[in-house]
């Protein structure tokens, strides 16, 4: 099976920078995903890393090391809006597995 | 596009009750799933179709049957509910496998869910 562990809660101000953090363990494992959700709404997808290293978009980042079974996103010039809950995810033979999720709090 | 549309958005139901959650995809994806949310447990896989006639248990399959008798539909039922399902229910779709992402494939695209009581 697989298990993921993340942080639950983090806290930070407007323009800030904040890591969170995703370590996993599964068999057969292809990539590490993120998704978004806001309070109330459905999960949407945010990254995903097949291979190590950083890929970035717009002002949110998602990291993966492979031998530390491993991964970070990270969220910059934080926004109000960015108030959410964050998932990783990784998956084999069709099931996708996500982490409890990671409330980000926003605070002006 | 509609996306994915999953009705009905709410619903309370007595023990031992049974009902269908509908899902429903315009995007001719294959892949389709289902997931319950729970506070502080994320969400965790219930079942999964790979294409129409074609299902499988996810991690949590226990009180909950599927069928895909077409590439658009995905329902859920529920045979006899306990207040143990008492949950957020996410349907979600995408092109193939979404646990390795390509550009002959996409992520996983969810429903505005189904807010299930048992009582």
């Amino acid at each position: 099976g697989q298990s993921l562990e993340q942080p639950s809660e983090v806290t930070a101000v407007e323009g800030a920078i904040v890591q969170i953090n995703c370590t996993y363990q599964t068999s057969g494992f292809y990539g590490l995903s993120w998704y978004q959700q806001h309070d109330g709404g459905a999960p949407t997808f945010l990254s995903y890393n097949g291979l190590d290293g950083l890929e970035e978009t717009g002002r949110f980042s998602s990291f993966l090391s492979r031998s530390d079974s491993y991964g970070y996103l990270l969220l910059q010039e934080l926004q109000m809006k960015d108030s959410a809950s964050y998932f990783c995810a990784v998956g084999n033979d069709y099931k996708l597995s996500f982490g409890a999720g990671t409330t980000v709090t926003v605070r002006a | 596009n509609a996306g994915v549309t999953q009705t009905p958005k709410f619903q309370v139901l007595k023990t031992g009750q049974s009902m269908t959650l509908q899902c429903a995809q315009d995007m001719n994806h294959e892949y389709m799933s289902w997931y319950r949310q729970d506070p502080g447990m994320g969400l965790r896989l219930i079942h999964y179709s790979v294409g129409a006639g074609i299902t499988d248990q996810g991690e949590v399959p226990n009180g909950y049957n599927v069928s895909r008798s077409t590439t658009e539909d995905f329902p859920l039922r529920l045979l006899s509910a306990a207040p143990s399902q008492t949950s957020v229910y996410f349907c979600a779709s995408s092109y193939s496998y979404p646990g390795r992402l390509s550009s002959y494939n996409s992520p996983l695209h969810f429903g505005n869910g189904t807010r299930l009581t048992v009582t």
